[in-house]
């Protein structure tokens, strides 16, 4: 079974911030990553899949990198709306396991 | 428009079964994967497995393998999700999600609202 470690487990940044979340995988994944966004009480969003691809829809401002077994996700400049818990998903195996989540609070 | 809608609310005994939907609408139902996520109060989500309808291509979570069934109906564009003797421990969230694209697992890029499962004597 593949583990997902996300560092760090929580930060907190300003309006207009450059954010980076890191996600490890305990095995060779390629880049079967996909990052996600979860506001409190509701579902879920898709940001990037395949490890670095924007979700249609999705601002410009997050973007993700990596392949292999380190990945990151990036937010160019923070924006209130971004404060919600964010989860790297593998697909390489099931199960398709999410890393244990960010929190992320804006100042 | 794409939209998963998840039938609502469910109160349950231990030992009761039950069967949750998600019914689908604004695309072909049976050229994407859709997958069950659970998520515990205060957890991340687990995915417990995915169903391509069109050839009901199941693919279990081992952790949750004999424990729920999934399924599907074309003719009504509805997954389902079932239990057949429920613990406390499945008091949770259920999400069903269309997933990206054929390949199994690809980001879950539409989501249903939930159901709320809470079972309790």
């Amino acid at each position: 079974e593949i583990q997902m470690t996300q560092s760090p487990t929580s930060l907190s940044a300003s309006v207009g911030d450059r954010v980076s979340i890191t996600c490890q995988a305990s095995q060779d994944i390629s880049d079967y990553l996909n990052w996600y966004r979860q506001k409190v009480g509701k579902a879920p969003e898709l940001l990037i899949y395949e490890a670095s691809k924007l979700e249609s829809g999705v601002p410009s401002r997050f973007g993700g990198s990596g392949s292999g077994t380190e990945f990151i996700l990036t937010i160019s400049s923070l924006q209130p709306e971004d404060a919600a818990t964010y989860y790297c998903q593998q697909y390489d195996n099931l199960p398709y396991n999410f890393g244990q989540g960010t929190k992320l609070e804006i100042k | 428009e794409v939209l998963l809608v998840q039938s609502g609310a469910e109160v349950k005994k231990p030992g009761e079964s039950l069967k949750i939907s998600c019914q689908a609408s604004g695309y072909s139902f049976h050229s994407y994967w859709i997958g069950w996520v659970r998520q515990l109060p205060g957890k991340g989500p687990e995915v417990m497995g995915i169903i391509y309808p069109g050839d009901s291509d199941i693919r279990y979570n081992p952790s949750f393998e004999g424990r729920v069934t999934i399924s599907a109906d074309i003719s009504i564009s509805t997954a389902y999700l079932q239990w057949s003797s429920l613990r406390a421990s499945d008091t949770a969230m259920y999400y069903c999600g269309r997933h990206h694209s054929l390949i199994p697992g690809d980001g879950l890029e539409m989501w249903g609202q939930g159901t709320m499962v809470l079972v309790s004597s």
